[in-house]
C-alpha cells in the first residue's frame, strides 16, 4: 500500500496565477482533507471532500477550490495567487464515518509564490 | 471547535521517559482525544487517540483525566526519531475533520 500520495512535490508559481494539487488517498480511504501550514505552524483544515462533495470547509477564500473523482483521489485548485499562498500543503485520507481511527497525511507540496 | 493548549517546546535526554501534557477544559463528552506527530520535512503521522479510558499501543501511552479536562501522552523511552512537534488534538465531526494547534516540539537530547 503507497499510503496517501501527493504531486507534485515542489512547486514554484507567479502572483496571479493558478495552480491544482492533486492528492490519492490510502487504499480503502473514502475521504479527502486539505491542510495549509505554513512555516512555524500548524497545519490549518482548508476542506474536506467525501462523495464527491464539499462536506466541511475551513476559514479560507473562494480563491480555493477542490475536487474529488471517483476514485477517491482528489484535487486542490487555487486561483488568483498570493504571496501568502506560499505554504506546505498536506493531504490526509480517512475513513467518512469512523471518527475513532487515524487519518493518514501525504508527504505534501511545498508551494512557493513569487 | 474545542481548543487545546500545549506548552511550546519540552526536552527529554534519550533512553527516559516523556511525558507530554495537554489542556483541553472546554472538552464536549463526545470529543475523542487525537495526537498526532509532526517529524521534519514530513507529513503528520498518527500516534494514539482515546474518548475515556487510557490507551496504549506500539508508540505510545495516552493518560486521560477522569474529568477529561486534559490529557498525557507518553512516551517510554525517548529516542532521537521521536524529536517532533506533537498536537493533541480534539476530533468530533466524522471524516476527521482536525483542528490543530501551535503543538509542542519535543527536542531529545543523546
Amino acid at each position: 500500500d503507497a499510503g496517501v500520495t501527493q504531486s507534485p512535490t515542489h512547486l514554484i508559481k507567479t502572483r496571479g496565477q493558478q495552480v491544482t494539487l492533486r492528492c490519492s488517498p490510502k487504499s480503502g480511504h473514502d475521504t479527502v482533507s486539505w491542510y495549509q501550514q505554513a512555516l512555524g505552524q500548524g497545519p490549518q483544515f482548508i476542506f474536506q471532500y467525501y462523495e464527491e462533495e464539499e462536506r466541511q470547509r475551513g476559514n479560507f477564500p473562494d480563491r480555493f477550490s477542490g475536487h474529488q473523482f471517483p476514485n477517491y483521489s482528489s484535487e486542490l485548485n487555487v486561483n488568483a495567487l498570493l504571496l501568502g499562498d506560499s505554504a506546505l500543503y498536506l493531504c490526509a485520507s480517512s475513513y467518512y464515518d469512523r471518527r475513532n481511527t487515524e487519518a493518514f497525511f501525504g508527504q505534501g507540496t511545498r508551494l512557493t509564490v513569487v | 471547535d474545542a481548543k487545546t493548549t500545549q506548552p511550546n517546546s519540552m526536552e527529554s535526554n534519550e533512553e527516559e521517559p516523556v511525558h507530554l501534557p495537554c489542556n483541553h477544559s472546554t472538552i464536549s463528552g463526545t470529543d475523542y482525544i487525537h495526537w498526532y506527530r509532526q517529524l521534519p520535512s514530513q507529513g503528520p503521522e498518527y500516534v494514539i487517540h482515546g474518548l475515556t479510558s487510557n490507551v496504549n499501543n506500539r508508540m505510545a501511552s495516552l493518560a486521560i483525566a477522569e474529568d477529561r479536562k486534559s490529557s498525557t501522552l507518553i512516551l517510554h523511552r525517548a529516542t532521537l526519531r521521536d524529536a517532533a512537534v506533537y498536537y493533541c488534538i480534539l476530533s468530533l465531526e466524522y471524516g476527521n475533520k482536525l483542528v490543530f494547534g501551535a503543538g509542542t516540539i519535543l527536542r531529545v537530547k543523546s
